[in-house]
């Protein structure tokens, strides 16, 4: 069946590294994938994402490139910000399965000064 | 852009009350919301699919008598959580999609922002 997998946290980053959070997935057919983030106490965001093979997703600043030969969608930034600790999770969408998204785990990104 | 409330945010209550919690779409009407479940180490659990004038899916080892959902209205959703217990306290997440765009891969889902229920 469908299922995401996500690398596990948490992450740890000084401000201003550079962030790749892995994502890959397995499905039939050709899923739309999402990144949403997730600030503590909050729900979830959409962050970007891509619904076809080498379509790239991007917004501040975080980018995620969907390949479909590798199945992957890993989440990247070139300069992180303290601001940007949240927990990030991977998701699909295949509309034959009955309107539900399929998510990761989760990874928890903590940015320090 | 589409926005989802969902309220309260927190709640306490004793063990054997109920608590119900709201999820409505405020500028989009949704035929199917969702509600998950997240655990203290961050993954959601999909508890089940309310749809618009029908009865909720459950997923497998949910149970639908003590989670009640009702979906009233293209725009509300509510989860009943009946005779609450300790082991129920947890982060409840409604979500939903947007049903002028739903039927495409492309549409994201809208999520509230939680409600946080302790049930004492």
């Amino acid at each position: 069946g469908d299922s995401v997998t996500q690398m596990e946290g948490p992450v740890t980053l000084s401000e201003e590294a550079f962030l790749t959070i892995n994502c890959t997935y397995t499905a039939t057919g050709y899923p739309s994938l999402f990144w949403y983030v997730q600030y503590p106490g909050e729900g979830l965001q959409l962050l970007l994402k891509a619904t076809k093979a080498d379509d790239k997703g991007s917004n501040k600043g975080f980018e995620a490139t969907y390949r479909k030969e590798t199945t992957s969608f890993h989440l990247e930034k070139g300069s992180v910000q303290v601001s940007d600790s949240a927990v990030y999770f991977c998701a699909m969408f295949h509309n034959t399965n009955a309107g539900k998204s399929t998510f990761g785990d989760g990874t928890t990104l903590t940015v320090k000064p | 852009g589409a926005v989802v409330s969902q309220h309260p945010s927190r709640v306490i209550c004793k063990s054997g009350t109920s608590v119900k919690i709201e999820c409505r779409s405020l500028d989009f009407q949704a035929t199917t919301m969702f509600w998950y479940r997240q655990f203290p180490k961050q993954s959601l659990m999909l508890m089940a699919t309310s749809n618009e004038g029908s009865k909720a899916t459950y997923e497998q080892g949910v149970e639908k008598d003590k989670f009640l959902i009702n979906h009233a209205s293209l725009t509300l959703s509510t989860l009943t959580v009946t005779s609450a217990h300790p082991e129920d306290s947890s982060f409840y997440i409604c979500s939903a999609r947007d049903r002028r765009v739903a039927g495409l891969s492309n549409s994201p889902l809208h999520f509230g922002n939680g409600t946080r229920l302790t049930v004492t």
